[in-house]
């Protein structure tokens, strides 16, 4: 069975662009949230999506928006880049919305410059 | 508030047994994970605590005690593999809160 698969692996984007990634989840797997990663941290959350609605909410600012697709694939949008935005971005999917655990893709890797 | 403390950093020697302590603060609590990151790769699933006591998988166990918000990942007969990030991340309500994590190196 094919694992979380993030589109694209890497990107480098200019200051003020936007930037579109994208995430297609375990076959089965309903619950998609997506995670900032900068050097030395642990992942930030950013955003949960559950059959399709938002179900949660990290404190990033509304440049950064979400959403799921039917199928349950999603695409994180981030608007006016800035180069603080430079980080990985991990999208993981899961079984429910509760206790079960992440399956997390390899990641964008986005630079700013 | 929500908040995760862990050791930043831990050595250790091939075949020795470590503890990675983590306390946690979160609004709601609904368990505990624990994640394995290795670098440049993404987290794995390792562990999960919802009820106080120790969780055993192998070489790894996990330990939770809710009333002290405390949780510990020990690992036994480390292995040079086992050098990698461990990321504590106590599920609240709809959102996993990972710690800046522990990378653990391990010596031979």
């Amino acid at each position: 069975d094919a694992g979380v698969t993030q589109s694209p692996t890497h990107l480098i984007k200019t200051r003020g662009q936007h930037v579109t990634l994208r995430c297609s989840p375990i076959s089965g797997h309903k619950s998609v949230s997506w995670y900032q990663q900068v050097l030395g941290q642990g992942p930030q959350f950013i955003f949960q999506y559950y059959e399709k609605e938002e179900r949660g909410r990290g404190n990033f600012p509304d440049r950064f928006s979400a959403r799921q697709f039917p199928n349950y694939s999603s695409e994180l949008n981030v608007n006016a880049l800035l180069l603080g935005d430079s980080a990985l971005y991990l999208c993981a999917s899961s079984w429910g919305q509760g206790n079960s655990p992440l399956h997390f893709g390899n990641g964008t890797r986005l630079t700013v410059t | 508030g929500q908040n995760i403390d862990q050791p930043t950093e831990m050595t250790a020697t091939e075949g020795a047994i470590v503890q990675i302590n983590c306390t946690y603060q979160t609004s709601g609590f609904n368990g505990l994970f624990w994640y394995q990151q290795h670098a440049g790769e993404a987290p794995t699933f390792l562990s999960y605590n919802v009820l106080d006591g120790l969780e055993e998988k192998g070489r790894f166990s996990s330990f939770l005690s809710r009333s002290k918000g405390y949780s510990y990942l020990l690992l036994k007969e480390l292995q040079m593999k086992d050098s990698a990030s461990y990321l504590c991340a106590p599920l609240g309500t709809y959102k996993y809160i990972f710690g800046t994590g522990t990378r653990l190196k391990v010596l031979a």
